[in-house]
């Protein structure tokens, strides 16, 4: 059973640096063609995606937030982090970690979801 | 970069309705097309891969078609729990995902 928890600060300052922690249990980020990725959603606003990694260390980012965003893996604690820099009261949102399986042929979308995590900016 | 749109933006059915939800991309996508459902304050739930592969354990009244630029989710008898907000998703390993900016599908 695969699942998913984020966890990190509920509450951050303008102009801090946001660091989210993914755990999940079910897979490995050892296995080929998995990945973990990021997607926020402000309040009552549509889905966002942040950023992807791979089980083979690749990295995708969403080219709007590329310079903000940095995202990595650490397979022995089963743990994906994601950190944003400059955070802006315009990034208040509920984050979200996701799974993509390894799909034969191609690519695949994100399947199992966490609950997500609000975070809020404000001074 | 690859847009997504879609339409309506909001949509007033009844249940037993035949509902159809649109998404466009901005250049051809080929099948890499997936449909999501979510309730307010609950994570997406993955209905619809590659364009029209049902997802394990989602009710066969949903069904997805369309490939190149042009796709369609249809809700064949909309039932009380479908009533929520419907999201299209671009996603390829090499380009990473784009959503679409949502349907919600409301009781009329």
């Amino acid at each position: 059973q695969i699942t998913l928890m984020e966890s990190g600060p509920t509450l951050v300052k303008p102009t801090q640096t946001l660091t989210l922690t993914c755990t999940f249990s079910g897979f490995s980020l050892n296995a080929r063609g998995v990945g973990v990725g990021w997607v926020r959603q402000p309040p009552g606003k549509a889905l966002e995606w942040l950023a992807l990694i791979y089980w083979n260390d690749e990295k995708r980012y969403s080219p709007s937030l590329e310079s903000r965003l940095t995202i990595t893996k650490d397979t022995s604690r089963n743990q994906v982090v994601l950190t944003v820099t400059n955070m802006d009261p315009v990034d208040t949102a509920t984050y979200y970690c996701a799974h993509e399986p390894f799909c034969i042929g191609g690519s695949c979308p994100l399947d199992f979801w966490g609950q997500g995590i609000l975070v809020t900016v404000s001074s | 970069d690859i847009q997504m749109t879609q339409s309506p933006s909001t949509l007033s059915a009844s249940v037993g309705d035949r509902v159809t939800i649109t998404c466009r991309a901005s250049q051809s996508i080929s099948m890499w097309l997936a449909w999501y459902q979510q309730k307010p304050g609950r994570a997406p739930k993955l209905l619809i891969y590659k364009a029209s592969s049902l997802e394990s354990g989602v009710p066969s009244r949903f069904s997805g078609s369309g490939s190149g630029t042009e796709f369609t989710l249809t809700i064949t008898s909309l039932q009380p729990d479908d009533f929520a907000t419907y999201y299209c998703q671009y996603y390829n390993y090499n380009w990473g995902v784009t959503f679409g900016p949502g349907t919600r599908v409301d009781i009329k």
